[in-house]
């Protein structure tokens, strides 16, 4: 899988649009990325993914550069629940293998 | 949507006692599953990969002997800690892959912590 590079932590006001950044220069062009958070003490909750569209849902949107060698998550409406470490991934899509996290960001929400 | 269910959710015991954790997948079926281990400020780590019916397969640097994986149903993969000691403490993850929705992201249970003393 490829290697990614997120900013080890950002903080952001609450209600805010967080924009998380992630560098994948050496994506291959059959993998996708994805985005997993993991609250406090708890398991990782996937986000979304995309391969080079950008892909929205009821969580975030996706914004994918044109080259694909970076990405950005975007929370839309910060809450103080997004209060998260999150991983980006990337990973040939439907792969039969495990995860490879690396440190991700640790997004603060501020009051 | 899908659900895995880690159990216990979190486990103290004594050093020396081996402790077994479940993984169930309470919606779908699951040919495989994943172990992750996580240390305090440390990210998750691929410790095993559990098949259904078949041997695990490990991670480089991993103890198969130390860490016993048991998958005999769709539904149910088990870690299990032998020997447990302090070192072994740790934040406990488990996933698991759709059988029938193999390109849908993994599902992940909401771990076990364990503390041996």
């Amino acid at each position: 899988d490829a290697k990614t590079t997120q900013p080890p932590s950002m903080d952001c006001a609450e209600g805010r649009a967080a924009n998380l950044p992630c560098n994948h220069s050496t994506i291959s062009g059959n993998e996708y990325v994805y985005w997993y958070r993991q609250i406090h003490s708890q398991g990782p909750q996937y986000i979304i993914h995309g391969l080079k569209n950008n892909e929205t849902n009821e969580m975030a949107s996706l914004i994918i550069t044109e080259d694909r060698k970076s990405s950005t998550l975007i929370l839309p409406h910060a809450t103080l629940r997004d209060t998260a470490v999150y991983y980006c991934i990337v990973r040939v899509g439907g792969g039969a293998d495990g995860l490879t996290f690396g440190k991700g960001t640790h997004l603060i929400i501020q009051p | 949507g899908a659900v895995v269910s880690q159990h216990p959710s979190w486990v103290i015991c004594k050093s020396g006692t081996s402790v077994k954790i479940e993984c169930r997948s309470l919606d779908f079926q699951a040919t495989t599953m994943f172990w992750y281990r996580q240390f305090p400020k440390q990210s998750l780590m691929l410790m095993a990969t559990s098949n259904e019916g078949s041997k695990a397969t490990y991670e480089q640097g991993v103890e198969k002997d130390k860490f016993l994986i048991n998958h005999a149903s769709l539904t149910l993969s088990t870690l299990t800690v032998t020997s447990a000691h302090p070192e072994d403490s740790s934040f406990y993850i488990c996933s698991a892959r759709d059988r029938d929705r193999p390109n849908q992201p993994q599902h992940f249970g909401d771990g076990t912590r364990l503390s041996i003393l």
